[in-house]
């Protein structure tokens, strides 16, 4: 079955623009993670959705980043005027339920210059 | 608060030997998890293998063993008869199971594992 997929794989944008990452899960996983992994890092939590509902967002660094999930399924990390910072990977990830295994997709390579 | 860490930035290993991966970990959570992630130069975080911190035995996936040590507080993985295709960055985390806890996965800073032919 398909696995998570994100879009774009990879964003380049001037520092000071708005710009939105999107993330389909896993059919049928009601967990949903955003991560970020800086270069040579590993990812740190961002931000957690169950189903519409986004129960933890602890990570999110600044109120630049907002993310969404509406319908339950799509999620939507947004950055509004990015600074050069936000230059990261974006990973996103699915679970079925709470407490299991995280998938994650191939992720979002944002540079801001 | 819950911590991982990984001692090795980089291991070497050649073709059809085993080696293993150090993880250690700290957490105050009486329930957690501990997972692998493999990732290639393309991006993508793989999963490899999971052990629940109740679990009486040790993790096992085909190549891919877990020795998990309680006491130690430790998680190491096991790469037996490593491939060319298994050199990568590999990540150990984990993540509390308590009721109404964080579902967050905590990670470590990676080892580089490279293969030599």
């Amino acid at each position: 079955g398909a696995g998570v997929s994100q879009s774009p794989r990879y964003k380049v944008a001037k520092r000071g623009q708005d710009v939105a990452l999107r993330c389909d899960p896993i059919s049928g996983h009601v967990s949903l993670f955003w991560y970020q992994q800086a270069l040579g890092q590993g990812p740190e939590f961002l931000t957690y959705f169950q189903n519409e509902a986004q129960l933890d967002k602890s990570g999110l660094p600044s109120d630049r980043f907002f993310a969404e999930r509406p319908e339950g399924s799509v999620s939507t990390l947004k950055i509004q005027r990015t600074q050069q910072e936000d230059s990261a990977v974006y990973l996103c990830a699915s679970s079925l339920a709470r407490t299991d295994t995280q998938y994650f997709g191939p992720g979002t390579r944002l540079t801001v210059l | 608060a819950q911590k991982i860490t990984q001692t090795q930035p980089g291991m070497f290993v050649q073709e059809k030997e085993a080696v293993t991966l150090d993880c250690t970990y700290d957490t105050s959570d009486p329930s957690y998890g501990l997972f692998w992630y493999k990732q290639p130069s393309s991006g993508e975080m793989i999963f490899l293998i999971y052990q629940g911190s109740y679990d009486q035995q040790n993790a096992t996936e085909g190549r891919y063993s877990l020795n998990f040590q309680k006491a130690r507080k430790s998680a190491n993985l096991v790469i037996s008869a490593s491939q060319l295709g298994d050199s990568a960055m590999y990540f150990c985390a984990m993540r509390g199971l308590t009721q109404g806890g964080s579902e967050k996965l905590v990670f470590g800073k990676g080892t580089k594992l490279t293969v030599n032919p």
